[in-house]
């Protein structure tokens, strides 16, 4: 079966500092996999997406980037981090149209 | 191009009551649409989705919604409602058509609350 694994699950982190988030699917191949941001009350707002390795479409302009270095794994970064960037962070995978999305459990990240 | 509206923001029932979650979509092209559920610190689930056929969509946990494309609408409901219940619930919709990205456009989401 399939599974989607996120770490770590919760951080804290200064203002300015780095941030690296992984996301691992298992169980399956080539699957499109989404970054997504919830803020509080503000529903999810998609900030990447990926349809294979080393390709990644951006949706907001941000300071945040995205990489696919294996056709499984996705990760999120940021070199210097703002307050604004606090929240909720999903990871998501899917296979074709009309089917369902698969999440991930989430990352939490408050930037202080 | 496509936009999902969440009429409620939040929605506060009793236990054993009726539910109805409201979602209207608009979209130049048809859509596939899918309510998802999420309780709290969690991810996304989930309840059940409408692509073709039987505009009587059933999902988990006692979950159904109606398609309706006259009022571009997709409302979720549930006849009787437990503690349990209680989460968040997101309507999402996606081109039947497109590029291989797949993606979803969510609403805002509704925060149900059962209350005892």
């Amino acid at each position: 079966s399939q599974t989607i694994h996120q770490w770590p699950a919760t951080l804290v982190q200064p203002v300015g500092s780095p941030l690296s988030l992984e996301c691992t699917v298992e169980g399956t191949s080539n699957p499109n996999l989404y970054w997504y941001r919830q803020a509080a009350g503000r529903g999810l707002q998609l900030l990447f997406y990926s349809v294979g390795i080393g390709q990644i479409s951006s949706e907001v302009p941000q300071n945040l980037s995205a990489s696919r270095p294996q056709d499984r794994q996705f990760i999120l970064s940021s070199k210097k981090l703002l307050l604004s960037d606090s929240g909720f962070y999903l990871c998501a995978w899917t296979l074709d149209r009309g089917n369902e999305q698969y999440f991930g459990p989430g990352t939490r990240l408050t930037v202080t | 191009a496509q936009s999902v509206t969440q009429l409620d923001s939040q929605v506060p029932v009793f236990e054993e009551a009726p539910v109805e979650l409201r979602c209207n979509y608009s979209s130049s092209v048809s859509v596939y649409l899918f309510w998802y559920v999420q309780y709290p610190n969690q991810g996304l689930q989930l309840l059940l989705k409408y692509l073709s056929g039987s505009t009587l969509v059933k999902g988990i946990n006692g979950f159904e919604a109606e398609f309706n494309k006259s009022q571009t609408s997709f409302h979720l409901r549930k006849p009787s409602v437990h503690i349990s219940d209680t989460a968040e619930y997101f309507c999402a919709a996606q081109s039947e058509w497109g590029g291989s990205n797949y993606k979803l456009t969510f609403g805002k989401g509704t925060l149900l609350t059962v209350n005892p």
